[in-house]
């Protein structure tokens, strides 16, 4: 069964930082990968999907690169904006996600 | 403006009863997908459907129950089977597709909490 994991659970951050967010699974047999935000209360919004022929995606200041071999994602944030700060999740095949990373970025 | 509705958004239960989460989407989605999700965890499974009429258990569909009569509608019951059925319950859609390269889109939530 796969397993998908984040660490940290908590990030803090000051704002203008760079940061990475990762996310690990188990099974390498995937068709795609997704990062999500999720500000509280509401619903997930998709930033971006890598599929499993691909190595990175990109948008705007947010980058996610994917490699199947070690089971890892990572998403980095550049230059950090207070308006950033929520839970990311990452999400295998649709279906299987992590338990998110809760970032904070500080004025 | 295209997306997914979940009503209502706060939803109450008493002992012994069911109660019904209501998806409605407008993206002509092919796949509609139900989640629970708990307080500091990520996204569980409770079923998915690829097509109508057609659905499949996911992680945890013990205590609930779907139904897909219809493309854009994808109704959730959660069961007195269902015996701690407070969380937050989320439903996504996507379009099928064979390359991995849709995303998912998600509604809102509905809170469901006991009486």
């Amino acid at each position: 069964k796969q397993e998908v994991t984040q660490i940290p659970a908590a990030l803090s951050v000051p704002e203008g930082e760079n940061l990475v967010l990762n996310c690990s699974f188990t099974d390498s047999a995937i068709y795609n990968l997704q990062w999500f935000r999720q500000d509280p209360g509401k619903g997930l919004t998709s930033l971006l999907l890598i599929q499993s022929s691909q190595r990175e995606q990109t948008s705007g200041r947010l980058n996610a690169s994917l490699d199947k071999s070690s089971g890892r994602s990572t998403l980095y944030i550049a230059a950090s904006q207070p308006g950033d700060s929520a839970t990311y999740l990452c999400a295998v095949n649709d279906m299987r996600f992590g338990a998110g990373t809760r970032l904070t970025v500080k004025p | 403006d295209g997306g997914i509705t979940q009503s209502p958004k706060y939803l109450f239960r008493k002992e012994g009863q069911n109660v019904t989460l209501s998806c409605e989407q407008n993206l002509n989605h092919d796949a509609m997908y139900w989640y629970r999700q708990d307080p500091g965890q990520g996204l569980r499974l409770i079923y998915y459907s690829q097509i109508v009429n057609d659905f499949q258990k996911g992680d945890i569909a013990e205590g609930y129950s779907v139904s897909r009569e219809k493309k854009e509608s994808f109704p959730l019951t959660v069961t007195s089977a269902q015996k701690n059925p407070t969380a937050f319950y989320l439903c996504a859609s996507s379009i099928t597709s064979i390359y991995g390269n849709q995303p998912q889109h998600f509604g809102d939530g509905t809170r469901l909490s006991i009486l």
